[in-house]
This record gives structure tokens, C-alpha cells and sequence, in this order.
């Protein structure tokens, strides 16, 4: 079964600055994705980026980043210039390449950053 | 679009009465999701509906939990009778299989659910 451990269950950072938010996975699949999730105060879960496991390429989404090591099996999450609004809950999610086995999302703990003004 | 709809946002319901939680997907989405998120046990996926057939129930707790989705719009979470444990917030989430495989899950805002 797969796993999706989050090791910090709290973070901080000075607005401006820049943070990274760490999430290792265990599986036995070659190809799957991997997802960070943001759940603000209103509990709404967003979407902040996903990365296919065949892609070398680091994904970006403005001031967010990752850094996916496969074989380490690490998917770390950095936010740039960081935002008032960057506070919230993060949560890594892991998901094996659709097939017959299914689509579930496997979810970390999640990671609470908070934003120092 | 409007994204995921669940309702209602909150409910209060005293232990043994009978809960149901709705959803509407995001339109042209064949596949859907409940998920229940606690402090003890995080986000936990319940069920999930491809095409409006239950794949997989293994996260549904107990028999009193129960789920449909008699169309391809609509879906509902039943808890009878509902205990104090069940407080919760009652995710569901929709995501499409296009040609990328991409599969992104769009979460709905939940519903808190409280049972005393």
C-alpha cells in the first residue's frame, strides 16, 4: 500500500521569504503523480501543482516549485515570496497512473504554515 | 463553472438521527469522490463512483454509511443512525479522465458535520 508522510506538522516563514515544505512516499509503482494541496481557513482544498512521476522536469507554478527526487521518493514544496495568503494547510497527495487498479488519492498529514507579517 | 457543490455547509444533528449530505459534481466529470477529514485521521477517501458505479467502499466505516449516485450530477452520503463519532468535515470531489490522464480531484467546500 502506498504511503504519503508529511514530517513537519508545522512550519513558519517571514513574509517575503521563501519556505519548503517536505513530504516523502512509499510505493512500488514506476509511474504515478503527486499532488500539494492548500486548505486555507474556509477548509476549501485547492490545488497548488501536480507532477507526473515520468517527468524529470521540476513543475512550477509561479512562485510555487517543486523538488520531485524519484528514487528518494521526496516531493518537497517551495513557495517563493511568500504571502500573507500562502498560510494554510498543506497537504502532499500521492496517486498511481490510472488503470485498472484504481484513482484513489493517498494523502499526507499535512504541513501547517504560518505567515509572519 | 461552479465548481463542486456540496450542501448544506453545516449540520447539527443530535446522535441516532438520520444525516444525508448531497453533492453535485463538476459538470462532464465521470468520476467522484467522498472523503471524510478528521483531526485523529486526516483526509480519508470513503468511496468513489466511476460513471456512476460504486468502484471501491472500502473506507465506508460501517454499514451505517451509505452511498449513491443516480446520476451523473448528483450524489449523496447517507449516515443512519449517526453517532457522536461521525463529527467530521464530509469532503467530495469530482475529476475527469481526458486524454492527458491527468485526473485532477476538485474538491467541494465541505460539510461540517456535527453530531451531539
Amino acid at each position: 500500500a502506498q504511503t504519503v508522510t508529511q514530517s513537519q506538522p508545522e512550519m513558519s516563514v517571514q513574509e517575503a521569504e521563501t519556505v519548503t515544505l517536505s513530504c516523502t512516499y512509499d510505493t512500488s509503482e514506476s509511474d504515478y503523480y503527486l499532488f500539494w494541496y492548500k486548505q486555507p481557513p474556509s477548509r476549501q482544498m485547492i490545488l497548488v501543482i501536480r507532477q507526473e512521476a515520468y517527468k524529470q522536469q521540476n513543475a512550477t507554478e509561479n512562485r510555487f516549485s517543486v523538488n520531485f527526487q524519484k528514487a528518494a521518493k521526496s516531493f518537497s514544496l517551495k513557495i517563493s515570496d511568500s504571502q500573507l495568503g500562502d498560510a494554510a494547510m498543506y497537504f502532499c497527495a500521492y496517486r498511481a497512473r490510472p488503470n485498472n487498479a484504481g484513482n484513489m488519492l493517498t494523502f499526507g498529514g499535512g504541513t501547517r504554515l504560518m505567515v509572519k507579517p | 463553472d461552479a465548481g463542486v457543490i456540496q450542501s448544506p455547509r453545516h449540520e447539527v444533528t443530535e446522535m441516532g438521527q438520520e444525516v444525508t449530505l448531497r453533492c453535485k459534481p463538476i459538470s462532464g466529470h465521470d468520476y467522484l469522490f467522498w472523503y471524510r477529514q478528521t483531526m485523529m485521521r486526516g483526509l480519508e477517501l470513503l468511496i468513489y463512483f466511476n460513471n456512476n458505479v460504486p468502484i471501491d467502499d472500502s473506507g465506508m466505516p460501517e454499514d451505517r454509511f451509505s452511498a449513491k449516485m443516480p446520476n451523473a450530477s448528483f450524489s449523496t452520503l447517507k449516515i443512519q443512525p449517526s453517532e457522536p463519532r461521525d463529527s467530521a468535515v464530509y469532503f467530495c470531489a469530482s475529476s475527469f479522465r481526458g486524454l492527458a490522464g491527468g485526473h485532477e480531484q476538485y474538491f467541494g467546500p465541505g460539510t461540517r458535520l456535527t453530531v451531539t
